[in-house]
């Protein structure tokens, strides 16, 4: 059972936009940065998203991620088949004094 | 540019130690504010954190294995080791390391490739 909740799967048609939550706690989402990765299949993990909102050099700006509370997003917009992945958001937990991360999503595009 | 790559055996039998090493390149470990961590993933499950290594020789690790856990680094020769003992078959997953950016967090980037290791007697 992760620390950090995320839907299974999300699927959405071609050009659409889908939104993949991630949902914790006071201890972890709520007091810290959180982080999202794609991963391929059968490759390593790739980050998408850091501090919350902050796109890294190179990935393309339909990925977009925000915050509130003690949840987090991640909204993909202009689906595209290349986005067919699974999504893991990540953060800090003070209570386990250490990175955590969701179960993650896996993104089906119909 | 910086790059990881993990490296080990494929196979270990239950009850053995597994030694993993992690080599990079683009950055060094002496340098203040780095730092290199160890994430696994059992087939078909999420990523676990599993430690982290930083520049000043500190040593962090997930609670619930960090009596088997032992991470170490060799700066001269930009390596990073894992060692994990009494392995068993929950132990089986493709083991990453990488370079966290934000020591303190869950900012890792990049990656190495993944190396899969496989628990079997």
């Amino acid at each position: 059972q992760s620390v950090l909740t995320q839907p299974p799967s999300v699927s959405g048609a071609p050009r659409q936009r889908v939104t993949l939550s991630c949902s914790g706690g006071s201890s972890n989402i709520g007091n810290n940065a959180v982080n999202w990765y794609q991963q391929l299949p059968g490759k390593a993990p790739k980050l998408l998203i850091y501090f919350d909102d902050l796109l890294p050099s190179g990935v393309s700006d339909r990925f977009s991620g925000s915050k509130s509370g003690t949840s987090a997003s991640l909204a993909i917009s202009g689906l595209q088949s290349e986005d067919e992945a699974e999504y893991f958001c990540a953060t800090r937990d003070d209570s386990l004094r250490g990175p955590v991360f969701g179960g993650g999503t896996k993104v089906t595009v119909l | 540019q910086v790059t990881l790559r993990e490296s080990g055996p494929a196979l270990v039998k239950p009850t053995q130690t597994l030694t993993l090493t992690c080599i990079f390149s683009g950055f060094s470990l002496s340098e203040t504010g780095m730092c290199v961590t160890w994430i696994r993933q059992p087939p078909g499950k999420a990523l676990e954190w599993l430690a982290r290594i930083d520049w000043d020789d500190n040593k962090h690790y997930n609670t619930s294995l960090k009596t088997r856990l032992a991470v170490s680094k060799d700066t001269s020769k930009n390596q990073v080791i894992l060692t994990i003992s009494n392995v068993d078959t929950m132990d089986t997953g493709t083991y990453f390391c990488a370079r966290a950016v934000d020591c303190t967090g869950a900012w890792f980037d990049p990656w190495g490739q993944g190396i899969l290791v496989t628990v079997s007697a």
